[in-house]
């Protein structure tokens, strides 16, 4: 069974910094490319970052370029995403997610984790 | 950037009528379209990939179709756990956009 257990979050002050971490288990992890998507309170889900499986590739929205960091342990079968210069805007829940196949990215996504807020806020 | 919108914002309908949910972009997007939904306090669940396709285990009432720039969401008879957020997005071009999603709620 598929499953990604997600970790991190929490309350941050403007311009701080948090790792979200997603634990996969249950199937093969360094085959499948991973990604972040996260819902602003009232808002819909906006895409934010995606890595490839072997972590050659990764890719960010706009909006957390040169701030988020995707990265991936493939021994440890853990993603994580590094949010630094944190801003209110920044609030939402974030969710990991499976892309569909593996051995490529096609960029639609399967399992969820259960997802976690990031509350930006002084 | 390819611009996903969604209409209605909010759907009111009841158990047993039919649905239809719209999701417009503002490119082509081939048949690259992706619909999720969404239970308030949980993860989004896939429902339909690549325009038309069913993701597994979900049910023959839901049904979607459209190419290029109009697409649609169709649930042929409502049942009371339907009633969710359903949101669109594009997988044709980086960055990934979703529509602002579409409330279905109960009459």
């Amino acid at each position: 069974e598929v499953q990604l257990l997600q970790s991190g979050g929490g309350l941050v002050q403007p311009g701080g910094s948090l790792r979200l971490s997603c634990a996969a288990s249950g199937f093969t992890f360094s085959t499948y490319a991973m990604n972040w998507v996260r819902r602003a309170p009232g808002k819909g889900l906006e895409w934010v970052s995606s890595i490839t499986g072997s972590g050659d590739s990764t890719y960010y929205a706009d909006s957390v370029k040169g701030r988020f960091i995707i990265s991936r342990d493939n021994s440890k079968n853990t993603l994580y995403l590094q949010m630094n210069s944190l801003r209110a805007e920044d609030t939402a829940v974030y969710y990991c997610a499976k892309d569909m196949y593996a051995l490529g990215s096609y960029k639609m996504f399967d399992y969820w984790g259960q997802g976690t807020l990031v509350t930006v806020s002084s | 950037e390819i611009v996903l919108t969604q209409s209605p914002a909010t759907l009111s309908l009841s158990p047993g009528e039919r649905a239809t949910l719209s999701c417009r972009a503002s490119q082509s997007v081939s048949t690259f379209l992706v619909w999720y939904l969404q239970k308030p306090g949980q993860a989004p669940r896939l429902l339909i990939y690549d325009a038309s396709n069913r993701a597994t285990g979900i049910p023959a009432r839901f049904s979607g179709s459209g190419s290029g720039t109009d697409f649609t969401l169709t649930i042929s008879s409502l049942e009371p756990d339907d009633f969710a957020v359903y949101h669109c997005q594009q997988r044709s071009s980086w960055p990934l956009t979703f529509g602002q999603g579409t409330r279905l709620e109960i009459k």
